[in-house]
């Protein structure tokens, strides 16, 4: 089965400051992590994934995360939060003993205060 | 490249009449779309996924004779809510999938307000 815990519902840091937003998997087989940014009455927009090459992955936006196998996380980090920032992010993972099917986390919204 | 759009971007309207969405991958075929629902402040709730050529398969507990989809040609499927309540508005969104491909490609979203 599989699964992800997303365990902040909502994150608040001040313009400028680190941002961590944190992710848990739960999958029986080499996963791909996926994470996405979705702005108000929009889309989802991906901002990096993971795919079993390099365990530390760089995205859009200055997003990075870390695929921890021993920590079953995925992170996402950014050094510097814009107001840009401020938006839902969903942690996703998906495989393929299960049809690829994308199971997404419960999501996270970011709040920048100025 | 891989890009979904969706149509109409919003949506109103009335109670008991039915509505169409559609999804199209602009420059890739999708042999598999997806169609979402998320309400407000909450995840993507996978409603069903469609195959080119034929019939959906539905996720527990969503009507299939409410929330009809076609998925006709390898660019192109559709949802249609059926006698359109209230409690249908929500936010609906499509990914699409290409042939030999796990990754999903998202739309924009449709808006649909029922009154």
């Amino acid at each position: 089965a599989q699964s992800v815990t997303q365990l902040d519902s909502h994150v608040s840091v001040s313009e400028g400051t680190p941002v961590l937003l944190r992710c848990n998997y739960s999958s029986s087989y080499s996963p791909s992590l996926f994470w996405y940014v979705q702005h108000p009455n929009k889309g989802l927009q991906l901002l990096l994934k993971y795919t079993s090459a390099a365990t530390l992955v760089k995205g859009i936006n200055g997003f990075e995360a870390e695929f921890k196998k021993s920590e079953t996380s995925f992170h996402l980090t950014k050094p510097s939060a814009h107001m840009s920032d401020a938006a839902e992010y969903f942690c996703v993972v998906t495989s393929p003993n299960t049809g690829n099917q994308f199971y997404f986390g419960t999501g996270t919204s970011l709040t920048v205060i100025p | 490249g891989a890009v979904v759009s969706q149509h109409p971007s919003r949506v109103i309207c009335k109670s008991g009449t039915s509505v169409k969405i559609e999804c199209r991958s602009l420059d890739f075929q999708a042999t598999t779309m997806f169609w979402y629902r998320q309400f407000p402040k909450q995840s993507l709730m996978l409603m069903a996924t469609s195959n080119e050529g034929s019939k959906a398969t539905y996720e527990q507990g969503v009507e299939k004779d409410k929330f009809l989809i076609n998925h006709a040609s390898l660019t192109l499927s559709t949802l249609t809510v059926t006698s359109a309540h209230p409690e249908d508005s929500s936010f609906y969104i499509c990914s699409a999938r290409p042939a030999d491909s796990y990754e999903q490609y998202f739309g924009p979203g449709t808006r649909l307000t029922v009154t």
